[in-house]
């Protein structure tokens, strides 16, 4: 069965230091691969997404995040973290499931980011 | 920004009351879902639509029904709810060849 694996629950990282959020999958092909943000008491935005093409796709509020065939991998990163980063960051992929329509989402656990003054 | 719309937002409820949680899109898409989410836990699928009178069942087991008689409108209703269904529902549409863009979620509770 596909999945999504986060294998961080929770990081803690100082503001300004650079991040780097993990998610592997497992399917035999390259489905469509997305990162969500959910600040508390709020629904999910997207991030970024992968369709194909370019392996090095950049997002919203100076996030970026890189495919990897060979590792079967997604992760996300950004450079200089900012205080106001600091929620949780789901990985999803997605086409998979139901027709192959891209909102039938398959989610990692999500790992939470805490954000050090 | 996203119009994707969830009544309400937070809900306390009695054992064995019916109730509906309400969500509407402004976008004109043609496909909505509902998700769970546990606190700590991933989101699940529970049912989804890809159009008026089309709705089915997603890979987790759920008790609700939900209806799908207005492309903007995708209710979620629990004809009797129990303290196991205590979580957090999401609402998302989208296109097929876009993203999904989800609400913000109604967090129940049931006591």
């Amino acid at each position: 069965a596909q999945s999504v694996t986060q294998p961080d629950i929770h990081i803690t990282v100082s503001e300004g230091a650079s991040l780097e959020l993990r998610c592997n999958y497992s399917y035999g092909a390259t489905p469509y691969l997305f990162w969500y943000v959910q600040s508390p008491g709020q629904g999910l935005q997207l991030l970024l997404k992968y369709f194909s093409g370019d392996t090095l796709v950049q997002g919203i509020k100076g996030f970026e995040a890189e495919f990897k065939r060979s590792q079967s991998s997604f992760n996300l990163r950004k450079p200089s973290v900012h205080w106001s980063d600091a929620a949780e960051y789901f990985c999803a992929v997605g086409g998979l499931l139901y027709g192959g329509s891209q909102g039938n989402l398959i989610f990692g656990k999500g790992t939470k980011l805490s954000v050090k003054p | 920004e996203a119009d994707i719309y969830q009544t309400p937002r937070y809900l306390v409820i009695g054992t064995g009351k019916k109730i509906t949680l309400e969500c509407s899109q402004t976008m004109g898409h043609d496909k909505m879902y509902w998700y769970q989410q546990d606190p700590g836990m991933e989101l699940h699928l529970i049912h989804y639509s890809y159009g008026v009178n089309s709705t089915e069942k997603g890979d987790l087991s759920s008790e609700s029904t939900v209806s799908r008689i207005r492309t903007e409108h995708f209710p979620l209703t629990l004809e009797s709810a129990r303290p196991s269904h205590t979580s957090q529902y999401l609402c998302a549409s989208s296109e097929r060849n876009t993203e999904a863009f989800f609400g913000q979620g109604t967090r129940l509770t049931v006591v």
